[in-house]
């Protein structure tokens, strides 16, 4: 069984540039959550996505967009990069959305905004 | 709104002595709680989880925790700490209308000295 993946590893962007980041969800799993985790703090909710459609937002604007796939992969783009979003993005799976399943948590992928 | 505090950045103790986290969360109503453990360069584990019922939760690598209501507490301990277990410690509680969206403490770094 293949757990979450996350790619790139490592991303070195400009201010002003747009990004995106990928998630690959574990087998059967057809939730994705994604996190933004600034250094020195805990992750903080973005956004989660369940079958497709977007199933709640945390407090950030929208220029922090996603999507998710029919195969339950997922995508977060970041629009007008500012040095803030510098951080570790970590995406997360679950098999339904709901608290009372675990969510599995990818590798996380850091971005830089120089 | 929901938060959790984790009032301890750094803790640092002895291999084979015991260990104490301390977490509080603010909720209005029956919390999920969790928590979580980030090594280097990992993703987030789930340790333990308590949804309801019996309120001490045994979790993997020998953690348990103890939910207590009446103080908003969710404390994670271990009766003998190995050196493997130096990482960072994460707190979450469930929130959103599902209690699917986690909302993390700042974390503590344990550090295990020989």
């Amino acid at each position: 069984e293949t757990g979450v993946t996350q790619s790139p590893t490592h991303l070195i962007k400009t201010r002003g540039q747009q990004v995106t980041l990928r998630c690959s969800s574990q087998s059967g799993h057809n939730t994705v959550s994604w996190y933004q985790q600034a250094l020195g703090q805990g992750p903080q909710f973005i956004f989660q996505y369940y079958r497709e459609e977007e199933n709640g937002r945390g407090n950030f604007p929208p220029r922090f967009s996603g999507l998710q796939f029919p195969n339950y992969s997922s995508e977060l783009n970041v629009n007008a990069l500012e040095l803030d979003d510098s951080a570790l993005y970590l995406c997360a799976s679950s098999l339904v959305a709901g608290a009372n399943n675990e969510q599995f948590f990818g590798p996380g992928t850091r971005l830089t905004v120089l | 709104a929901q938060s959790v505090t984790q009032p301890d950045i750094h803790i640092t103790v002895s291999e084979g002595a015991s260990l104490e986290l301390r977490c509080n969360y603010s909720y209005g109503a029956t919390p999920y709680l969790f928590w979580y453990v980030q090594s280097p360069g990992q993703g987030l584990q789930l340790l333990l989880k308590y949804f309801s019922g019996d309120t001490l939760v045994q979790g993997i690598k020998g953690f348990e925790a103890e939910f207590k209501r009446s103080q908003s507490s969710f404390n994670l301990r271990k009766p003998s700490v190995h050196w493997s277990d130096a990482a960072e410690y994460f707190c979450a509680v469930g929130a959103g209308e599902y209690g699917n969206k986690l909302v993390f403490g700042a974390g503590t770094i344990l550090r295990v000295k020989s």
